[in-house]
């Protein structure tokens, strides 16, 4: 069991928006920044969004993300095929002092 | 560019050692700032961050595996070391090694890594 909620899936068709959330506490998410990761299939996971909401030079603005309380969310719009990977969500936690990852959101294009 | 390559052992036993070194070229872990940590992923199962070595030589580990765990770092070769003892078939994974860009005020210990190697499979069996 994650620090961190995710949902173990979601799904979208070609073009939809589609949302990812993460759920954690006020130890993690509430006090701390949160970070995304994609990880397609077969490789290394690729650091799509920093500091909340920020994005690394090369991730398309089709990813965004923003932060709230306790709950964090990823957003793709424009879905396209390239993107059905895994999503994980990750952050510190103060009461366990260490790097927490959510169980990761497996996106399905349709 | 920054590159980041883990090598080590693909099968280890029981109870044995685990010594997994990352090799890295592009940055210097004597930038201050700088730092490399270990995550690894058992087969279909989520991330797991496991440690985090600072060009300062501080130094975070997993709360749940910290007695099993070091990381060292050999600024001279461009290495970093993480040793796992007591190994088991649970901590069967792919262990990846990656690059923390940057440590302020704001944040210096969140999962941060904008460059990962490739990974490396170690399977642990008898």
């Amino acid at each position: 069991q994650s620090v961190l909620t995710q949902p173990p899936s979601a799904s979208g068709t070609p073009g939809q928006r589609v949302t990812i959330s993460c759920s954690g506490s006020s130890s993690n998410i509430g006090s701390n920044f949160v970070y995304w990761y994609q990880q397609l299939p077969g490789t290394a996971p690729k650091l799509l969004i920093y500091r909340n909401d920020q994005r690394p030079s090369g991730v398309p603005d089709r990813f965004s993300a923003s932060k709230s309380g306790t709950s964090a969310s990823l957003a793709i719009s424009g879905l396209r095929s390239e993107d059905e990977a895994d999503y994980y969500c990750a952050g510190w936690d103060d009461s366990l002092s260490g790097v927490i990852f959510g169980g990761g959101a497996k996106l399905t294009v349709l | 560019q920054i590159t980041l390559k883990e090598s080590g052992p693909t099968l280890v036993k029981p109870t044995q050692t685990l010594t997994l070194t990352c090799t890295f070229s592009g940055f210097s872990l004597d930038t201050s700032g700088v730092g490399v940590g270990w995550i690894r992923q058992p087969p279909g199962k989520a991330l797991e961050w496991l440690a985090l070595i600072y060009w300062n030589d501080d130094k975070r580990y997993s709360p749940s595996l910290k007695s099993r765990l070091t990381i060292t770092k050999d600024t001279s070769k461009n290495q970093v070391v993480l040793t796992v003892t007591n190994m088991d078939p649970v901590d069967t994974a792919t262990y990846y090694c990656a690059h923390r860009p940057h440590c302020d005020s704001a944040d210096c210990y969140g999962p941060y890594f904008d460059y990962w190697g490739q990974g490396t499979l170690v399977s642990v069996s008898s």
